[in-house]
């Protein structure tokens, strides 16, 4: 069974912060993709990444895929209270995504 | 938005009932998937539906069950509803069957099943 264990599970911290959300499993995954949930809404899809080793940013979003592609991170730079949501990481395997437990996180302004 | 809409936004339903959730996919999608998400935690999936037929199943007992229709809308059937099916169901449209590297899925807002 595939499973994606995301670290922390919850974080609450002020803005301007810098913060660091983890994703890792024991299994291989030809991609993976992070997703923003806000309450009321469905996932939205951040980023994908496919190859091992591979960085992305996205303005201050840095997202990045291990070289065994077990395992990823989202970094925030200067988190501010837009940034507030569920935060999912998802392994793509046949036929549907794999997602990870979640991390909230609360930015005070 | 994503162009996925969902009905209802909100059910409740006691023990023993039956629902259907229905799901509009965006324009010129064929693929549907069906996740159910607890509260506080990730999406697990359900099934999924490529061009009206059953393309992968999560683990979930049959009395979950889905269609597909020609227009490519989707429903999601619960029957002997449970106390734990208590949920946000999801529904994802994409443009086509998801490959190795994953066609991106574009989520609605989700039905919220209350079961008391």
């Amino acid at each position: 069974t595939q499973l994606l264990e995301q670290s922390p599970q919850f974080l609450s911290i002020q803005e301007g912060e810098n913060l660091t959300v983890y994703c890792n499993s024991s299994s291989v995954f030809s991609s993976l993709q992070w997703y923003r949930q806000e309450p009321g809404e469905g996932p939205v899809l951040l980023v994908t990444v496919v190859t091992g080793g591979e960085v992305k940013k996205l303005k201050r979003l840095t997202f990045q895929f291990g070289d065994a592609r077990k395992d990823s991170s989202l970094h925030i730079t200067a988190a501010q209270p837009g940034d507030t949501g569920l935060y999912l990481c998802a392994g793509g395997a046949t036929n549907k995504l794999i997602f990870g437990t979640g991390t909230l996180l609360a930015v005070q302004p | 938005e994503t162009g996925v809409t969902q009905s209802p936004t909100h059910l409740i339903k006691t023990r023993g009932q039956q629902v259907t959730l229905r799901c509009s996919s965006q324009s010129g999608h064929n693929t549907v998937s069906w996740y159910q998400q607890a509260l506080g935690q990730g999406p697990q999936f359900i099934f999924q539906y490529y061009r009206e037929e059953e393309n992968g199943r999560g683990n979930f007992p049959p009395r979950f069950s889905g269609l597909q229709f020609p227009n490519y809308s989707s429903e999601l059937n619960v029957n002997a509803l449970e106390l734990d099916d208590s949920a946000l169901y999801l529904c994802a449209s994409s443009y086509d069957m998801p490959g190795p590297y994953q066609e991106t899925q574009y989520f609605g807002p989700g039905t919220r099943l209350l079961v008391l």
